[in-house]
């Protein structure tokens, strides 16, 4: 079964709107934790936001929110008021503490109209 | 340093020869994790180390792959014998000891194997 699983190869949004990205999991560790990074075209991973499995409130930076179900073991990425630098891969990640592994999705492409 | 820093940012190989990619994790960190990605898409897991020791090896494709992180030296990942499916961006990311720690990534080296 797949650790990470990302249904939305690609999403498109307008400028200044807010967009979620989808990201289930499959773990039956205890204790783990959920990440979003970014991609550029540019290459380099950029790491956004973080979420552990013992959180009770919902991540946030900035423009960036985690939306965490951990009974649908869902964890979405919200991006509020998109901007065009927003276009990018987006990979939601998952790291199981007992086996110290790190799981990737295989990424959704978000590209934002102006 | 503050910084994964991995060497070179190219390399190019003709089928069946040699190459050699090196990283340097953050200083202080205790994890060192390889990846293969392949036109953007999925990570690939190949290799983590715990300091000097490979912790999980599961999936290095042995037979031509291999990798070492000795102390006071950039860690390294070997492949012998380049194949053409071997043409991706393989990244280097290290961690802090610590269930809750996200991965820092260097910037990749892309190699295209002809």
């Amino acid at each position: 079964a797949q650790k990470i699983t990302q249904t939305q190869p690609g999403m498109f949004v307008q400028e200044k709107e807010a967009v979620t990205l989808d990201c289930t999991y499959d773990t039956s560790d205890q204790s783990y934790g959920l990440f979003w990074y970014k991609q550029p075209s540019s290459g380099e991973m950029i790491f956004l936001i973080y979420q552990g499995s013992y959180d009770e409130q919902n991540a946030t930076e900035g423009r960036y929110s985690l939306n965490f179900q951990k009974a649908r073991k869902s964890a979405n990425l919200v991006i509020s008021a998109s901007q065009l630098g927003d276009s990018a891969m987006y990979f939601c990640a998952m790291r199981e503490y007992n086996f110290n592994k790190f799981y990737f999705g295989s990424g959704t492409k978000l590209n934002v109209k102006p | 340093g503050e910084e994964v820093a991995q060497t070179p940012k190219h390399l190019v190989r003709g089928e069946g020869q040699k190459a050699k990619l090196y990283c340097a994790p953050i200083k202080g960190h205790s994890y060192v994790f390889w990846y293969q990605q392949v036109l953007k898409n999925e990570f690939k897991f190949l290799i983590s180390f715990q300091n000097e020791n490979v912790f999980d090896e599961t999936g290095m494709p042995k037979e031509r792959f291999s990798a070492k992180c000795l102390p006071n030296s950039p860690c390294s990942l070997e492949i012998q014998a380049t194949k053409l499916e071997d043409s991706a961006v393989y990244f280097c990311a290290s961690s802090q000891q610590g269930g809750d720690e996200k991965l820092f990534f260097g910037s990749g080296t892309q190699l295209s194997v002809l």
